[in-house]
């Protein structure tokens, strides 16, 4: 149990387009999911953090009209990177908590969503 | 700032031989360790948490709050322990849970 599956799995996009990424609880309901950034051989650097129903709240330093996420249902975030340029290419992560398992701390993670803009 | 610091990129060690990946931090209050392991090609899962005390697949992790560390160890190693481990830290002050991950350790077990 507690699967996260994350759509798609790599995308290729040109320079000034946006681009959707779906994270997506399979067997659980997630009022609370997080979108975590990774470069290259480097840490998760935790974007922000997606509430079913009510506005994300983004960490300091990443810009929330560049990365625009939407938490629609107890299943589902979206993270849009509109605009893209080659800098945002990179590996994006979602991770989700159990709704109701909230006295655990376990996040549960998306394989990651390989995202380049030529 | 809280801030989690892992000192070794990689860690090398021969099959049988004891493993320890450091972890320390720095917060002021009292937070909630993780270590997580990402075995290759695969998504990050959690390996153990401080709260549990409690050993996974060999592993322990003890909170010792005055050197502010949470290093892992494990006795014996294998080759499946090969992975990338992260460790991190959760506020309790902060009510979703959001974690801080370190650089993370690349082990490396050969035969």
């Amino acid at each position: 149990g507690a699967v996260v599956s994350q759509h798609p799995s790599w995308v290729i996009c040109k320079s000034g387009t946006s681009v959707k990424i779906e994270c997506r609880s399979l067997d659980f309901q997630a009022t609370t999911m997080f979108w975590y950034r990774q470069f290259p051989k480097q840490s998760l650097m935790l974007m922000a953090t997606s509430n079913e129903g009510s506005k994300a709240t983004y960490e300091q330093g990443v810009e929330k009209d560049k990365f625009l996420i939407n938490h629609a249902s107890l299943t589902l975030s979206t993270l849009t990177v509109t605009s893209a340029h080659p800098e945002d290419s990179s590996f994006y992560i979602c991770s989700a908590r159990d709704s109701f398992r909230w006295n655990t701390d376990t996040q549960y993670f998306g394989p990651g969503t390989r995202l380049t803009v030529l | 700032a809280q801030r989690v610091t892992q000192p070794e990129k990689l860690l090398s060690v021969f099959k049988g031989a004891p493993v320890e990946l450091k972890c320390n931090y720095s917060y002021s209050g009292s937070p909630e360790l993780f270590w997580y392991v990402q075995y290759s090609r695969q998504r990050l899962q959690l390996l153990l948490r401080h709260i549990s005390r409690e050993s996974i697949k060999g592993f322990t992790a003890d909170l010792n709050k005055g050197e502010t560390s949470f290093h892992l160890k494990k006795p014996f190693a294998q080759e499946e322990d090969s992975a990338m481990y992260y460790c991190a830290l959760s506020l309790t002050t902060d009510s979703w849970g959001k974690l801080q991950f370190g650089a993370g350790t690349q082990v490396v077990v050969t035969p």
